[in-house]
């Protein structure tokens, strides 16, 4: 069974960079391809990109500039940078698995609630 | 790119059917056969229940169906039980390694 875990700290101050860790377990498929997607209080869903085990990535195209994704050497953590953060961008971030084939998101963490906040 | 456009709110009595639209556009609901549901009940996961419009994955139970026509997809709950009560989301591949959500239907089950 699949587990997603997304780990970091809860409160960022506006103007800093937001860091995020995914820690994947039991994924013995090796799947390839991991999304970070976010949900501000009471709205819906944002995907915010993709990172595949080669470390390559696409991004949400109105966030160019401020994120970025990145896969560790072990291929079961991957992380999440987004810089210059405001009040906007508090949320509960999710890590999923996907998408690939079917282009949908199959696997995702319980999320992790980050608040921009001085 | 812009979201997709849903309905804040449906609702249906147990056992009814409900339907909830998703609509798009041609370079993304229309253009592709990648769209995906996610239910999510408040403060959990969002849960795959529908991808590539109408295939459900293991363990999703057949009242849950979808559709698309043109620029809309649509997903139909039928036999509505209590705990079909969540936010429901739509996804759609937009092309060029890129994918957008709904802005969710809140289900209410009477």
């Amino acid at each position: 069974q699949v587990q997603v875990q997304e780990s970091g700290p809860g409160v960022v101050k506006p103007s800093e960079t937001l860091s995020l860790t995914c820690t994947v377990s039991g994924d013995s498929s090796r799947y390839q391809y991991w999304s970070w997607v976010r949900q501000p209080a009471g709205k819906g869903l944002e995907w915010l990109g993709r990172v595949y085990l080669s470390g390559s990535t696409n991004y949400n195209p109105s966030l160019w500039g401020r994120v970025s994704m990145s896969v560790d050497t072990s291929k079961t953590q991957f992380s999440l940078r987004l810089t210059s953060v405001t009040a906007a961008d508090s949320a509960v971030y999710y890590c999923a698995r996907g998408p690939f084939g079917d282009h949908s998101f199959d696997y995702w963490g319980q999320g992790t609630l980050v608040t921009v906040s001085s | 790119q812009s979201a997709l456009t849903q309905p804040p709110s449906a609702s249906g009595s147990p056992g009814q059917s409900v339907t909830i639209s998703c609509t798009g556009t041609s370079s993304d609901v229309g253009a592709y056969n990648y769209v995906s549901w996610y239910q999510q009940h408040p403060g959990r996961a969002p849960k795959r229940m529908i991808f590539e419009v109408s295939m459900r994955p293991s363990g999703v139970p057949d009242r849950f169906s979808g559709s698309k026509s043109g620029n809309t997809a649509s997903l139909t709950v039928s036999g509505l039980q209590a705990d079909d009560e969540a936010d429901y989301y739509c996804s759609s591949y937009a092309g060029s390694n890129n994918w957008v959500f709904g802005g969710g239907t809140r289900l209410t089950v009477l």
